[in-house]
Parts: C-alpha cells; sequence; structure tokens
C-alpha cells in the first residue's frame, strides 16, 4: 500500500501560472518535507514541517510556499513559475523526534513550464 | 552549502563485483543515511548510521563512518544488475533537516 502519495505525477502549468503540488501520508508522521530534484543533482531540500511548526531553509525563493492543513497533507504552491523551476518534486515524511529517523519519499511530481 | 559530496560521480561493474562509494560532508552530524534512488522515481532508505557508530551491514550492504574526517563509505557486496541506481548519502545535523550529497550513478553490468 502507498505510503506517500504524490498527486499529480506530471504537471505541466505556463509560465507565470500558479501551481500547487499536493502530497499525502499514510504514516501519520510527524515531519514532511518538499524537495527539488533538478536532473542529475541531488535533492535540494526547500522546507519541512514538524508538525505545524514550518521551517524554511534560507535559500528557498519566495516563490515557494507551504501549507499543511493536518497531519496527513502538505502543499507545495509555486506562485509564478519560471522556467527554471522546472524540476522533479519530492515530498517525504519521518517519525521525528530529539533524534532523526529515516524518510519516506513519495513517487516525486515532475514539473514541467512552458 | 551543507551538501555533501561523493565520489564516485559514476561507476561502471560486472554483475558479481563489489561497488563502493564514498560520500564527505562538512558539518558535524548526528547520523547519515544512504539511499537509493531508480532513474526517476523516488528515493528508497537505505541504512542508517548514528554518529557514535562506525558500522553497519545490512545484508549485502556494509556503512562505515568516519567522523573525524566526516567521511562515509557505501560497500555492495556481489552487486545484480537490479543494484543500478543512483545511491545518495544524506546527513542530519540536528533538527530534522537532510541534506543530500551530490550522488554516485552506479552501472552493474549483467
Amino acid at each position: 500500500d502507498a505510503m506517500v502519495i504524490q498527486n499529480p505525477r506530471y504537471q505541466v502549468t505556463q509560465f507565470g501560472k500558479p501551481v500547487t503540488l499536493s502530497c499525502s501520508q499514510t504514516l501519520n508522521h510527524n515531519v514532511m518535507y518538499w524537495y527539488q530534484q533538478k536532473s542529475s543533482q541531488a535533492p535540494k531540500l526547500l522546507f519541512h514541517y514538524y508538525d505545524k511548526d514550518f521551517n524554511n531553509e534560507a535559500d528557498t525563493p519566495d516563490n515557494f510556499q507551504s501549507r499543511r492543513p493536518n497531519t496527513s497533507f502538505c502543499f507545495l504552491d509555486i506562485r509564478s513559475p519560471g522556467l527554471g523551476d522546472a524540476a522533479m518534486y519530492l515530498c517525504a515524511t519521518s517519525r521525528g523526534g530529539s533524534i532523526a529517523y529515516e524518510q519516506y519519499f513519495g513517487p516525486g511530481t515532475r514539473l514541467t513550464v512552458t | 552549502s551543507q551538501q555533501g559530496e561523493e565520489d564516485p560521480q559514476a561507476l561502471s561493474i560486472q554483475e558479481g563485483e563489489n561497488a563502493t562509494m564514498n560520500c564527505s560532508y562538512k558539518t558535524s552530524i548526528n547520523n547519515l543515511q544512504w539511499y537509493r534512488q531508480n532513474s526517476g522515481r523516488g528515493l528508497v532508505h537505505l541504512i542508517l548510521i548514528r554518529s557514535n557508530e562506525r558500522e553497519k551491514h545490512s545484508g549485502r550492504l556494509r556503512v562505515t563512518l568516519d567522523t573525524s574526517k566526516k567521511s562515509s563509505s557505501l560497500l555492495i557486496t556481489a552487486s545484480r544488475a537490479a543494484d543500478t541506481a543512483s545511491y545518495f548519502c544524506a546527513t542530519d545535523a540536528g533538527g530534522n533537516q537532510f541534506y543530500f550529497g551530490t550522488g554516485t550513478s552506479l552501472t552493474v553490468i549483467p
């Protein structure tokens, strides 16, 4: 059974047109992450939620926002996508705590910007 | 950047051979993890080693950690074609944040 689900798997948007990617989990994990991964590169952490606490990475552009309305769901909003935002977006979850645990990843959403 | 570096960037071996990849990182860590990523897919957790551990095994995987050198290695023994993937190390320095290394692309030739 899928534990971290991302929808859609493929998303095409136009330059400057807002887009939302979604992630849901059945693991009841405290922490949810969003990563951006460009071709042949490492996943880059954009931000994460520990429960309702939002933690933004210092170099994440303001164009990227996130919402976590409840434990199960987390959304990535790209307010004005540019061509450079075309990438695979990965959602992950983790138990969280004073020590870190392994992350569980979704299959990713591949975003194309035209 | 807190991103680690891995070497080699790419590795090609024959089935049955061992594959070794290395990860170096910059800051003190609580733990280090290794992940596998098949082409165009999400990442799969392989093994976690904590900063007070030096070596860990899981099936055909062996991970070492040298905190004095800020480095780790992943050894895959008796490789199989199905091991073909990219392998990433990820470090946790606290705060539940993970930073991934640059990755090693492994090709196992049948």
